[in-house]
């Protein structure tokens, strides 16, 4: 089976930084996404990481180290409006096609 | 439309009857995908089709689920005989492709569903 396993809840104040990790074991991989899902709301795609590095994107940054099995989000300058959901999920190799979420991280921006 | 649309946003119904859920995907994406996310959990695949015909279902729970998608375009996911363990939100997705190794996915609003 699939195991990608995440902190289930995280806090963190505003304007600061968070980091959100995840740690993966997989039958295979191609390529690991990282979403945002606001309460009721569909899940938004955030970022991809296939190759190991680090990706950034304006305020959100992910990293990928494959031989460890291992990604995170990293938050800068956060906002209210960041509180949400983050899931990781894995795309394995074998099934290219579809994507094996973790349970999610829900970050919680205190003033 | 602009996004993947499902319908109906809410179903509720009764255990042991059949439902049937729908979704319309982006226009020109020709990968569609139907996950289930329970309360607090991350969503969990369920199948993927690719044009009309289903790549994968290996994530359909047992034969009381089934998902159609006949011109490779609008899919419907089909329970019957529905138990309160179904109780859920059911998300469609679509992408471009399902072949390419960059594979955004761009997920609906979804479909909760209710089983009394």
């Amino acid at each position: 089976g699939q195991n990608i396993d995440q902190p289930t809840e995280m806090t963190a104040t505003e304007g600061a930084i968070v980091q959100i990790n995840c740690t993966y074991q997989t039958s295979g991989f191609n390529g690991l996404f990282w979403y945002q899902q606001h309460a009721g709301e569909a899940p938004t795609f955030l970022s991809y990481n296939v190759l190991d590095g680090l990706e950034e994107k304006g305020r959100f940054s992910s990293f990928l180290s494959r031989s460890k099995g291992y990604s995170y989000l990293l938050l800068k300058e956060l906002q209210m409006k960041d509180s949400a959901s983050y899931l990781c999920a894995v795309r394995p190799f074998r099934r290219a096609n579809n994507l094996f979420f973790g349970t999610g991280t829900r970050l919680t921006v205190i003033p | 439309g602009a996004g993947v649309s499902q319908t109906p946003s809410n179903k509720v119904t009764e255990k042991g009857k059949y439902v049937e859920l729908r979704c319309d995907p982006i226009s020109g994406h020709t990968a569609l995908y139907w996950y289930r996310q329970s309360l607090g959990q991350g969503p969990e695949f369920l199948i993927y089709f690719q044009g009309t015909g289903a790549a994968d279902d290996s994530g359909l729970p047992n034969d009381r689920f089934f998902a159609v998608r006949p011109e490779g375009s609008v899919s419907t996911l089909k329970i019957q005989r529905t138990e309160r363990g179904d109780s859920a939100v059911y998300l469609c997705a679509s992408s471009l492709s399902g072949s390419a190794s960059y594979n955004e996915q761009f997920f609906g609003p979804g479909t909760r569903l209710t089983v009394l």
